[in-house]
């Protein structure tokens, strides 16, 4: 099973300010099969980023992803004061599919 | 409206049964494959099982192969997860959720629903 070690596991921020994500893999995602959701407790998770650095519908430009190996990112260039919620990463290059553990993001 | 609506949580005794359905709506259900994925109090998201467009390849998690059993019903747009000996490690949100692309796509997805709680309690 491929493991996905997200950091940190809580990130302090100020809205205006720039966040980056990481999401380790415990090996190679073929094709950067990688995709990263927005939670809000009691809500659905949204996808954000698929393909490591592909934009789903409707998601605002301030959301970027990128690969380098095994390390992925995910960089919300401003933050918005809707953008305090916990993030996760998921590998959907192999079964079993697997997520990492999450990122808070907190004011 | 494009939306998945997860029902048929409650609190249950250990070794009891449960079924779990996803109601499905606005887009073409009987086109995408479907998968269930828990989130336990404090854990990370877990994936659950997949079943195919047409209901007839299905796979699970290593951890509930045998007592969980993923079904669905394309004229009813519906999903289901039927749930067999609960145990105490079962209590969890759990999550319906779509694949991005109809047909074989690939897995991940595009639409969750706010999930349905399963409380496992003596």
């Amino acid at each position: 099973e491929i493991v996905l070690t997200q950091s940190p596991g809580t990130l302090s921020l100020s809205p205006g300010e720039r966040a980056t994500l990481s999401c380790r893999a415990s090996q190679s995602l073929r094709g950067n099969s990688l995709a990263w959701y927005q939670h809000k407790s009691g809500q659905a998770p949204r996808l954000l980023i698929f393909g490591a650095s592909n934009r789903a519908t409707g998601i605002p430009d301030r959301f970027s992803g990128s690969a380098s190996g095994t390390d992925f990112t995910l960089t919300i260039s401003r933050l918005e004061p809707e953008d305090f919620v916990v993030y996760y990463c998921q590998q959907y290059v192999a079964s079993p599919i697997s997520f990492g553990q999450g990122t808070r993001l907190e004011i | 409206q494009v939306q998945l609506v997860e029902s048929g949580g409650g609190v249950v005794q250990p070794g009891r049964s449960l079924r779990l359905s996803c109601a499905a709506s606005g887009f073409t259900f009987s086109s995408y494959g479907m998968h269930w994925v828990r989130q336990a109090p404090g854990r990370e998201l877990e994936w659950v099982a997949v079943i195919s467009h047409d209901g007839h390849t299905a796979y699970y998690a290593d951890s509930v192969k045998g007592r969980f059993t993923i079904s669905r019903d394309n004229s009813k747009n519906t999903l289901y997860l039927q749930i067999n000996s609960l145990r105490d490690e079962d209590t969890a949100v759990f999550h319906c959720a779509k694949e991005i692309s109809p047909l074989a796509g690939a897995w991940y997805f595009d639409l969750w629903g706010r999930g349905t709680v399963v409380t496992v309690s003596s």
